[in-house]
């Protein structure tokens, strides 16, 4: 499968501590996105990295790519119980694929 | 307000009933697309399209039809033909391969 892996499944915080997930995937890409999804809603775009960037920051989130090892990662700071969702990555691969390909997702739970 | 309209937001479906559901956007984006997603599953491309009247088959397009008449709207048929159809389903659009702009969902049911 060409999608993106997230690593872990499944994360359980206190309110204040970091959150950190882990994408990888298998062939070059164009860019890399991170979505949030909360229970029973759609997938609302976090922030997107492209190919030749290493690292971005958006608020209280903070996205590296690393090409050589195919992987990202998404960091929360602080987390809130608001945080509380599941969160996907998305590559849009160079390879002809003309859509985005999503993982299955990490689903983060913040404890007040 | 702008954004994406899907609906209706739960869905009954009898045995060998055909189903449609609706999805509309206002952004002006060309492309729009249909995902299935089963509980603890990420997102599984059914249709998509990137232009008016012409729609391309994602990984799991059998049973699904789909129809892109006016750029706002791109609604979703669930065949009989699918014969296991109980999943919750989102409606995206968006301009390239840039940011997707997602519906609120659909979820869908066997009666």
């Amino acid at each position: 499968s060409q999608q993106g892996e997230e690593d872990p499944q499944a994360l359980s915080i206190q309110e204040g501590e970091n959150a950190t997930m882990n994408c990888s995937y298998k062939t070059s890409i164009n860019n890399l996105q991170w979505y949030r999804q909360n229970s029973g809603r759609g997938l609302v775009h976090l922030i997107l990295i492209r190919s030749n960037e290493r690292e971005k920051h958006s608020g209280r989130l903070r996205v590296t790519l690393d090409t050589s090892k195919k992987s990202s990662s998404l960091l929360i700071t602080a987390s809130r119980a608001a945080d509380t969702a599941s969160y996907f990555c998305a590559t849009d691969f160079n390879s002809g694929y003309s859509t985005l390909t999503f993982g299955k997702g990490t689903m983060l739970l913040v404890s007040p | 307000d702008g954004g994406i309209t899907q609906s209706p937001k739960y869905l009954f479906r009898k045995e060998g009933q055909n189903v449609t559901l609706s999805c509309e956007q206002n952004l002006n984006h060309d492309a729009m697309y249909w995902y299935r997603q089963d509980p603890g599953q990420g997102l599984r491309l059914i249709y998509y399209s990137q232009i008016v009247n012409d729609f391309q088959k994602g990984d799991i397009a059998e049973g699904y039809s789909v129809s892109r008449e006016k750029k706002e709207s791109f609604p979703l048929t669930v065949t009989s033909a699918q014969k296991n159809p109980t999943a919750f389903y989102l409606c995206a659009s968006g301009t390239g391969n840039e940011k997707l702009f997602f519906g609120s969902g659909t979820q869908l049911s066997v009666l």
